[in-house]
């Protein structure tokens, strides 16, 4: 069965520095790979999806995701933080043999040091 | 703006009730999933209902239950409460059920079984 690994529960950087948010999914066959934010007290928002094409993949508030299937990795980057990226991000992953369930990582808590 | 709302926001019950949640998906999408967010987990697949009719179901055992309604509304129903179904409850609605289609997400139920 398909499984999502988010290496870090907590990651803390400093405002404006670079950040990577790392996601492991344990099938190699065809999936598709998303990233969630969750702020405090909202709901999740969509980041970013990889379907199919470039394995660079960019998205909402200057974050971009690189899908690698030799390493099964899909891992969050952004150049530069701001404090507004305190949140907790999800790593998920959906194939059709699931008829595209979603399956989720157990998340990942940026936390931005002034 | 999602568009999707969850009532109740707060809720608390006892071991052995019944809770019903409430979702309004955004107009148009014929597609409502629930999902069951325990503390400092991601999100686990519920079900997924597709104009009105179970459409895939995670491991969750049958006193888990819903309902769509054609008003776009619909339901998660959880009888027998038992202290393991304390979580954060998140409906999330979508055009279609493939990976095409985003998932908006509504800001969630938290339910607290004493």
């Amino acid at each position: 069965a398909q499984s999502v690994t988010q290496l870090d529960s907590q990651v803390p950087v400093f405002e404006e520095a670079p950040v990577e948010l790392r996601c492991n999914y344990s099938s190699s066959v065809s999936v598709y790979l998303f990233w969630y934010v969750q702020y405090p007290n909202q709901g999740l928002q969509l980041l970013l999806k990889y379907l199919s094409g470039s394995t660079l993949v960019k998205g909402i508030n200057g974050f971009e995701a690189e899908f690698n299937k030799s390493q099964t990795s899909f891992h969050l980057r952004k150049p530069s933080v701001h404090i507004s990226d305190t949140a907790e991000y999800f790593c998920a992953v959906s194939e059709r043999s699931s008829n595209y369930q979603l399956i989720w990582g157990a998340g990942t808590k940026l936390i931005i040091k002034p | 703006e999602t568009g999707v709302t969850q009532s109740p926001t707060h809720l608390i019950k006892t071991r052995g009730q019944q809770v019903t949640l409430r979702c309004s998906s955004q107009s148009g999408h014929n597609t409502v999933s629930w999902y069951q967010q325990a503390l400092g987990q991601g999100p686990q697949f519920i079900f997924q209902y597709y104009r009105e009719e179970e459409n895939g179901r995670g491991n969750f055992p049958p006193r888990f239950s819903g309902l769509q309604f054609p008003n776009y509304s619909s339901e998660l129903n959880v009888n027998a409460l038992e202290l393991d179904d304390s979580a954060l409850y998140l409906c999330a609605s979508s055009l279609g059920q493939g990976p095409l289609d985003t998932q908006y997400f509504g800001p969630g139920t938290r339910l607290l079984v004493l």
